[in-house]
């Protein structure tokens, strides 16, 4: 799996968009980026996963810069129900599994 | 549809008890995995099934088995539970691969004493 970086912890107001960074500079041109939550004690929850051109969900938008070396996971309107570790995951094309690091935890305060 | 759902949501064993942690999902989905989440860090990946009859090994099998026998089931064992096994325990699945969106359940909490 290409290696990712992400900050471990952000802080958010309420209602303002929420800008997660993820660095995965050694990705290769057919792995896709995914992203998961973890909402304290419960299973991960999918967001979205793309490839090369922005991609939107209800959810969130999930920008990958042109060189694919990193990305920004974006919650347009942050509310408390969205406090949660986001995790950033690119595995490797010929793997079989997705590999959960440490993530970020994102706060969003009142 | 109830989703994926894992049975029990508490265990306590002691060391060396077996005891067998139950996954179902009714999405008639392929793939299913089972991951383990020690306090404060991410998900490893003991097992998974690409579909019924098949599995492999994820990064930390050592200690469990599985089967798949039905699309819908697929039960992690733990052989003779050791203290490092405590941990929360989660069972995913996904339509047709992991690069589909996994569906986790619930989690199952065992202590192992």
């Amino acid at each position: 799996d290409a290696k990712t970086t992400q900050p471990p912890s952000m802080d958010c107001a309420e209602g303002r968009a929420a800008n997660l960074p993820c660095n995965h500079s050694t990705i290769s041109g057919n792995e896709y980026v995914y992203w998961y939550r973890q909402i304290h004690s419960q299973g991960p929850q999918y967001i979205i996963h793309g490839l090369k051109n922005n991609e939107t969900n209800e959810m969130a938008s999930l920008i990958i810069t042109e060189d694919r070396k990193s990305s920004t996971l974006i919650l347009p309107h942050a509310t408390l129900r969205d406090t949660a570790v986001y995790y950033c995951i690119v595995p490797a094309a010929s793997a079989r599994q997705l590999t959960f690091g440490s993530g970020t935890q994102l706060t969003v305060l009142p | 549809n109830a989703g994926v759902t894992q049975t029990p949501k508490f265990q306590v064993l002691k060391t060396g008890q077996s005891m067998t942690l139950q996954c179902a999902q009714d999405m008639n989905h392929e793939y299913m995995s089972w991951y383990r989440q020690d306090p404060g860090m991410g998900l490893r990946l003991i097992h998974y099934s690409v579909g019924a009859g098949i599995t492999d090994q994820g990064e930390v099998p050592n200690g469990y088995n599985v089967s798949r026998s039905t699309t819908e089931d697929f039960p992690l064992r733990l052989l003779s539970a050791a203290p490092s096994q405590t941990s929360v325990y989660f069972c995913a699945s996904s339509p047709f691969d992991f690069y589909n969106e996994q569906f986790f359940g619930p989690g199952t909490r065992l202590t192992v004493l």
